[in-house]
């Protein structure tokens, strides 16, 4: 596609309930981000997946949140029993190769609100 | 492990005026640094990078940056500000393959 695309954009659900968050690279990047973003909290790191490589979860801030890739493409982040302090807004990036010189492209993100 | 400290979480200017953002990272190994810019109801963009050579960077609407290796700083700067140019600006830095980000400086530019 022409660019990250994420769904849903906007997303309330209870406490305790599970979600899924969608995002679909662009076309051919073969690294895929996910980062949180909440206020005064900035943009934090959760995962990153880089072609067939082991993802690297150090971000990611509990076991209720866990991500996939499948087939090297789309890729889902799960958060299971959800706080009201998983509230904030959930970005996925794409890069061609995953190098750190390389720039991230940003999908526009999904607004999580846990009530 | 890295990490980024951008001191001013919020700038208000007025137009015309000059602006520096700062920002200093943790480590002062050999690293990539970037300026990424979301404005209102955008999604991230890059802005402007360092990855070698000169240590001054620049970007195509005017803002620059300078890699200080010494005081581990890449603060970011523009002359004359625009009302177009409010803001939130995030600074970051390569860890491996992936980049760790401050916390966000919110430019806002008065006229």
């Amino acid at each position: 596609g022409a660019g990250v695309s994420q769904s849903p954009s906007n997303k309330v659900t209870e406490k305790g309930k599970d979600v899924e968050l969608r995002c679909d690279p662009i076309s051919g990047h073969t690294a895929l981000y996910w980062y949180r973003q909440s206020l005064g909290q900035g943009l934090e790191f959760l995962i990153y997946f880089q072609g067939n490589s082991a993802p690297d979860k150090s971000g990611l801030p509990s076991d209720r949140f866990s991500a996939e890739r499948t087939g090297g493409s789309v890729s889902t982040l799960t958060i299971q029993r959800t706080q009201q302090e998983d509230s904030a807004v959930y970005l996925c990036a794409s890069s061609l190769g995953g190098q750190p010189n390389e720039k991230l492209f940003f999908g526009s993100g999904t607004q999580l609100s846990v009530l | 492990a890295q990490s980024v400290t951008q001191l001013d979480s919020q700038v208000p200017v007025f137009e015309e005026a000059p602006v520096e953002l700062r920002c200093n990272y943790s480590s002062s190994v050999s690293v990539y640094l970037f300026w990424y810019v979301q404005y209102p109801n955008q999604g991230l963009q890059l802005l402007l990078k360092y990855l070698s050579g000169s240590t001054l960077v620049e970007s195509i609407n005017g803002f620059e940056a300078e890699f200080n290796k010494s005081q581990t700083s890449f603060h970011l700067r523009k002359p004359s500000v625009h009302i177009s140019d409010t803001a939130e600006y995030f600074c970051a830095v390569s860890e491996g393959g992936k980049l760790i980000f401050g916390q966000g400086t919110e430019l806002s530019v008065k006229p």
